[in-house]
C-alpha cells in the first residue's frame, strides 16, 4: 500500500534554531517527492519538488533531502522564524496516478517560539 | 496570474441538506483535484478530474461527487449533509495529472455543518 509517513508528529523550537522534519514513503512506483507548508486554515504552498535523479534541493532557509534508495527525505529549516510556525506536508507523487498522483503525508506541526 | 480560487470561503449547512462547493484552476491546467482536511488531521483525498472526466475517487461515500466543466472549474457536491463532514475542502490544479507537474492549491472552503 502507498503510505507517507511523517515525523515528528509535531516540534516545538526557539527563534533562530535549526530543525529537520523526517519523511518516509514506499510509494511505488516513484515519480517526484514535494514538500508543502500550510499556515493553520489556509492551502499548502509548495516548497520544493524533486524527482528520483535530485539528492537535494534549496528554497531560501529550507533545504530538502531524498534518498530515493532508502525512500527517506528530510528537511531541514535554517535559523527559524516566527514565520516559520506551520505544518508541513511531505507529498509523493504515484506515477501510476492511483490517487490523483498525490500521496500526502499527515504533515509535521511546527511551533516557533520567541 | 491567479491562483487556484475557490468559493465560498466560508459555508454553514444544517445537517441533511446539500453543499456546493467551486473551484477555479489556474489558466491552462486541465487537472483539479478535491481534498477534504478535518481538523487535525491530514489531506484526505476527494476527487480527480481531467479533461472534464472523473480520473478517480478517495474512500468517501457516493454522496461526495463533482464535476468539471469544459473551462475546467469543477465543482464538488456533498448530499444528506452529516455533521463529520464538517472540514476545509481544498481544491489543486496542475498541468497534467500523470507527469512531473507541480500542484497549486487554492485557500479553501471551510465547511461547517450544524
Amino acid at each position: 500500500k502507498n503510505q507517507v509517513e511523517q515525523s515528528p508528529q509535531s516540534l516545538i523550537i526557539l527563534e533562530g534554531k535549526n530543525c529537520t522534519l523526517q519523511c518516509n514513503y514506499t510509494v511505488s512506483p516513484f515519480s517526484n517527492l514535494r514538500w508543502y507548508k500550510q499556515d493553520t486554515g489556509r492551502g499548502p504552498v509548495s516548497l520544493t519538488i524533486m524527482t528520483f535523479s535530485e539528492n537535494t534541493k534549496s528554497n531560501g532557509r529550507y533545504t530538502a533531502t531524498l534518498d530515493a534508495d532508502t525512500k527517506q527525505s528530510s528537511l531541514h529549516i535554517t535559523a527559524s522564524q516566527l514565520s516559520d510556525s506551520a505544518s508541513y506536508i511531505c507529498v509523493v507523487s504515484d506515477y501510476g496516478g492511483s490517487q490523483g498522483n498525490l500521496i500526502f503525508g499527515k504533515g509535521t506541526k511546527l511551533s516557533v517560539k520567541p | 496570474e491567479a491562483g487556484v480560487t475557490q468559493s465560498p470561503t466560508h459555508l454553514i449547512k444544517t445537517r441533511g441538506q446539500q453543499a456546493t462547493l467551486r473551484c477555479s484552476p489556474i489558466s491552462g491546467h486541465t487537472s483539479v483535484y478535491w481534498y477534504q482536511q478535518a481538523l487535525g488531521l491530514g489531506l484526505q483525498f476527494l476527487l480527480w478530474y481531467d479533461e472534464g472526466e472523473e480520473r478517480n475517487r478517495g474512500n468517501f461515500p457516493p454522496r461526495f461527487s463533482g464535476r468539471q466543466f469544459p473551462n475546467y472549474s469543477s465543482e464538488l457536491n456533498v448530499n444528506a449533509l452529516e455533521l463529520e463532514d464538517s472540514a476545509l475542502y481544498l481544491c489543486a490544479s496542475s498541468l497534467v495529472g500523470r507527469t512531473y507537474t507541480e500542484a497549486f492549491f487554492g485557500q479553501g472552503t471551510r465547511l461547517t455543518v450544524v
